[in-house]
């Protein structure tokens, strides 16, 4: 079966800095994808990693490691809006679907 | 305006009724997806299409049926709504060919089954 873990909540503080962790287990793999989601809104995309290594962008940062089934999400700096959930999804190289963990809920503390 | 829009944006309805929702997209987009979320569980997949002609089952599918209207135009019914279909609603779109199939979601339908 398919499988992806991310922490339930989490808690920060502003400015400081978050890692997000997400472990899948599936049986294809065409990339790790990284969304954001506010309460009662819709995702939106923050990053996709196909290739192991780290991706930048602004304050927000995404790592994989394929050989473990790992990957996090780093937010530097963080402020209020961040808080939200932060959703871990696996592209299926077999349909084109996605496979998404439950999510993580990031509450962000002044 | 949003280039994913969704109908209605809220619903209560009765066991038992048939309801639809419905799905619109400006983004020139060949693949449609349907998902339900449900509080502590991922998005679960309930029917995508590639193009007009071509409907797929997801993970969930069974209560539920969809329809392709036009490239954008995707509608989703529940058949007999029950109780354990209350959940939030989201339709996505992405573009149908090439390695990067990022997913534009909807605003979503909120419905409760009574």
């Amino acid at each position: 079966g398919q499988n992806i873990d991310q922490p339930t909540e989490m808690t920060a503080t502003e400015g400081a800095i978050v890692q997000i962790n997400c472990t899948y287990q599936t049986s294809g793999f065409n990339g790790l994808f990284w969304y954001q989601q506010h309460a009662g809104e819709a995702p939106t995309f923050l990053s996709y990693n196909v290739l192991d290594g780290l991706e930048e962008k602004g304050r927000f940062s995404s790592f994989l490691s394929r050989s473990k089934g790992y990957s996090y999400l780093l937010l530097k700096e963080l402020q209020m809006k961040d808080s939200a959930s932060y959703l871990c999804a696996v592209g299926m190289d077999s349909n084109y679907q996605l496979i998404w963990g439950a999510g993580t809920k990031l509450i962000i503390k002044p | 305006d949003a280039d994913v829009t969704q109908t209605p944006r809220n619903r209560i309805t009765k066991t038992g009724k048939r309801i639809m929702l419905e799905c619109s997209q400006t983004k020139g987009h060949d693949r449609m997806y349907w998902y339900r979320q449900d509080p502590g569980l991922g998005l679960r997949l309930i029917y995508y299409s590639f193009d007009v002609k071509d409907i797929n089952k997801g993970e969930i599918s069974d209560g539920y049926s969809v329809s392709r209207q036009a490239q954008a135009k995707f509608s989703l019914s529940l058949e007999s709504a029950i109780p354990n279909q209350t959940a939030l609603y989201f339709c996505a779109t992405s573009i149908g060919a090439g390695a990067s199939y990022e997913q534009y979601f909807g605003p979503g339908t909120r419905l409760t089954v009574t």
